[in-house]
């Protein structure tokens, strides 16, 4: 079947301007979660879905990053007024519910100007 | 919280080799331990996990052991290939009621020479 999605797969903008990255998951996952990472380095978890459950947004680095997800499906991470920092490839992951496994998509290659 | 370490950056193997990539984590209570491969311009890919109660993992050529009592756990790629040539990620979670928060380590690039 499809696996997870993300658009776009490539963005360049200019510094202040805003951004929204799009993720959808695999189809009945009910768990969605939002990493970045920056050149050569880890994953860095940002935001965790679960159902109708109150996100975990202990990851988000400032109050410019939100994200929301919208009818338990698709989701999207809106970074406000974008710094050259911000420039990293996030990346989207879906998993069932109770399950461990993470499936990752393609990510989305974010590069602030 | 929790903090994984992982061990070398840069791996290079002739092909045939094996290959071991090692990892530390700091939190005791985490219990799910999974192993990443990511290639240039794609998401990662799990290969291989392990969960707390179990020491040791294989599936063909890759094999995951787990050390709880010094909290690391190791990746082994045995006959290595040139296709085995990507980044390399281990991770590390408190899985509770399915929720799964991953900490990675910093990734090994692995490079498989012909």
């Amino acid at each position: 079947g499809a696996g997870v999605s993300q658009s776009p797969s490539n963005k360049v903008t200019e510094k202040g301007k805003d951004v929204e990255l799009r993720c959808d998951p695999i189809s009945g996952h009910t768990a969605l979660y939002w990493y970045r990472q920056s050149l050569g380095q880890g994953l860095e978890f940002l935001i965790y879905f679960q159902g109708n459950s109150a996100p975990d947004k202990s990851g988000l680095p400032s109050d410019r990053f939100s994200a929301e997800r919208t009818g338990g499906s698709v989701s999207t991470l809106t970074i406000q007024r974008t710094q050259q920092e911000d420039s990293a490839v996030y990346l989207c992951a879906s998993s069932f519910k109770g399950r461990e496994t993470q499936y990752f998509g393609p990510g989305t290659r974010l590069l602030v100007l | 919280g929790e903090n994984v370490e992982q061990h070398p950056s840069t791996l290079s193997v002739q092909e045939g080799d094996s290959a071991v990539i090692k990892c530390t984590y700091s939190d005791s209570a985490s219990n799910y331990f999974p192993w990443y491969k990511q290639e240039l311009g794609k998401g990662p890919q799990l290969i291989i996990d392990i969960r707390s109660n179990v020491g040791e993992k294989k599936d063909q050529r890759i094999a995951v052991t787990l050390n709880k009592t010094a909290k690391h756990f190791s990746l082994h790629i045995t006959e290595t290939q040139p296709e085995d040539s990507a980044v390399y990620f281990c991770a590390a979670a408190k899985v509770s009621g399915g929720y799964n928060k991953l900490i990675f380590g910093a990734g090994t690039r692995l490079a498989v020479h012909p």
